[in-house]
């Protein structure tokens, strides 16, 4: 059974770094064709893609959101971080953690349950 | 990078059919595999349509999905009142920036 677990803060304040942590059970962050991605849904609004990390290490992040982002990935412990830094009242929403397959196309089969961010002094 | 257009919402009665567009690029849509998220208030997306026109092992057939150059569609055909959610496009990015990319999202109505 494959599932994906996001934890971290629930509130942060503005201009503070976001540390959110995917923790990933039943599948393996080397295997081919396969990678882990963020993202993320204000309230009410639409779903925004932030990064990814595949199985080869290589990262892709979202144009809007690069000079703030980073992702990276512990194998050993089955996680994938991302950091966002410089938050923003803007940047409330739930974040979430994704299991990304790049075969023919590319899409997110299995999601984690999300958390939900709060930005507020 | 661009999101995909999609319409802020679309409604018919039960047991109609509803088809939602999704709008893109040539270096999106255009030349990439479309897939589809169903999303229910509340809760994680959840994968429905992908390579543009494949279903996950537990979609129901009802459920279709189609991509004509720089536009894809999503069709459902026995409108259900548990089919009333969130329903969003996405992917891949060709440009520089080779990511993802998401549509607009529509509210599918049950009347």
């Amino acid at each position: 059974q494959i599932t994906l677990k996001e934890s971290g803060p629930t509130l942060v304040k503005p201009t503070q770094t976001l540390t959110l942590t995917c923790t990933l059970s039943g599948l393996s962050l080397s295997a081919s064709g396969v990678g882990v991605g963020w993202v993320r849904q204000p309230p009410g609004k639409a779903l925004e893609w932030l990064a990814l990390i595949y199985w080869d290490a290589d990262k892709r992040y979202s144009p809007s959101l690069k000079s703030r982002l980073t992702i990276t990935r512990d194998t050993s412990k089955n996680q994938v971080v991302l950091r966002m830094t410089n938050m923003d009242p803007v940047d409330t929403g739930t974040y979430y953690c994704t299991r990304d397959i790049l075969g023919l196309g590319e899409y997110f089969d299995y999601w984690g349950q999300g958390i939900l961010v709060t930005v507020s002094s | 990078q661009s999101v995909l257009t999609q319409p802020p919402s679309v409604s018919a009665a039960p047991g109609q059919k509803v088809t939602v567009s999704c709008s893109g690029t040539s270096s999106d849509i255009g030349s990439n595999y479309v897939s589809w998220y169903q999303q229910f208030p509340g809760t994680a997306p959840r994968l429905l349509i992908y390579d543009n026109n494949k279903r996950p092992s537990g979609i129901p057939d009802r459920f279709s999905g189609s991509k004509s150059g720089t536009s894809a569609t999503l069709g459902i055909t026995g409108l259900q009142t548990g089919d009333e959610a969130d329903y969003y496009c996405g992917t891949r990015d060709s440009s520089l920036s080779a990511g993802f990319v998401f549509g607009t999202g529509t509210k599918i109505t049950v009347l």
